[in-house]
């Protein structure tokens, strides 16, 4: 398996744009995350899935950030309109259960300007 | 809700030298632990993981880390550090609970330094 993967890698923008980070969990996984790492909050989670179906969307800094699913093999994370402090690096992964590990995928650094 | 301390925010040893990076967890139940290692520029790859059993997990890379519920502790050591290891190091406990999947918080982190 290729593993996690997401694209862009890295994304420039500029600020009121609106961006969509794009990520395919590993074949066979029934959960999804999605990550958020900062120099100042450090890896913090945002959402996940299961089966598709949002759980936990607690970790949504704001009404800016959405994210789907809509299938097993794809999701978004989109941010309307972005923000400089929307920078950071995004991370997708995925695991099998709650008895497995998760697996990231390499990142992608959004920058805002 | 759980939490990681990783109270080393930066360590520099030698090349050759033994390594151990602290991490203690904070949560109500037992734990899934997680050691996870950031390259400039990567994403994390998993160094190893406890769920239950044996205490002592081996994990990639020569890496080991040891489970110890009474201090709340899973601290990460390696006999010989290789130039190879400089990195960032991330320690993680996951929810585990069921229908939460790896629900993970994460540490700090703790950025590694070798010396030739």
């Amino acid at each position: 398996d290729a593993g996690v993967i997401q694209s862009p890698r890295h994304e420039v923008t500029e600020m009121g744009q609106e961006v969509t980070l794009r990520c395919k969990p590993i074949s066979g996984h029934d959960y999804l995350f999605w990550y958020r790492q900062t120099m100042m909050r450090g890896l913090e989670l945002l959402i996940y899935f299961n089966n598709n179906v949002p759980i936990d969307d607690s970790g949504m800094p704001e009404d800016r950030f959405s994210a789907k699913m809509p299938n097993a093999s794809f999701s978004t994370l989109k941010i309307q309109p972005s923000e400089p402090r929307d920078s950071a690096v995004y991370f997708c992964a995925s695991n099998k259960n709650s008895y497995h590990e998760a697996f990231f995928g390499q990142g992608t650094r959004l920058t805002v300007v | 809700a759980q939490s990681v301390t990783q109270p080393d925010i930066h360590i520099t040893v030698s090349e050759g030298a033994s390594l151990e990076l602290r991490c203690n967890y904070s949560y109500g139940a037992t734990p899934y632990l997680f050691w996870y290692v950031q390259s400039p520029g990567q994403g994390l790859q998993l160094l190893l993981k406890y769920f239950s059993g044996d205490t002592l997990v081996q994990g990639i890379k020569g890496f080991e880390a040891e489970f110890k519920r009474s201090q709340s502790s899973f601290n990460l050591r390696k006999p010989s550090v290789h130039w190879s290891d400089a990195a960032e190091y991330f320690c993680a406990v996951g929810a585990g609970v069921t229908g939460g999947g790896n629900k993970l918080t994460f540490g700090t982190g703790t950025q590694l330094k070798v010396e030739l």
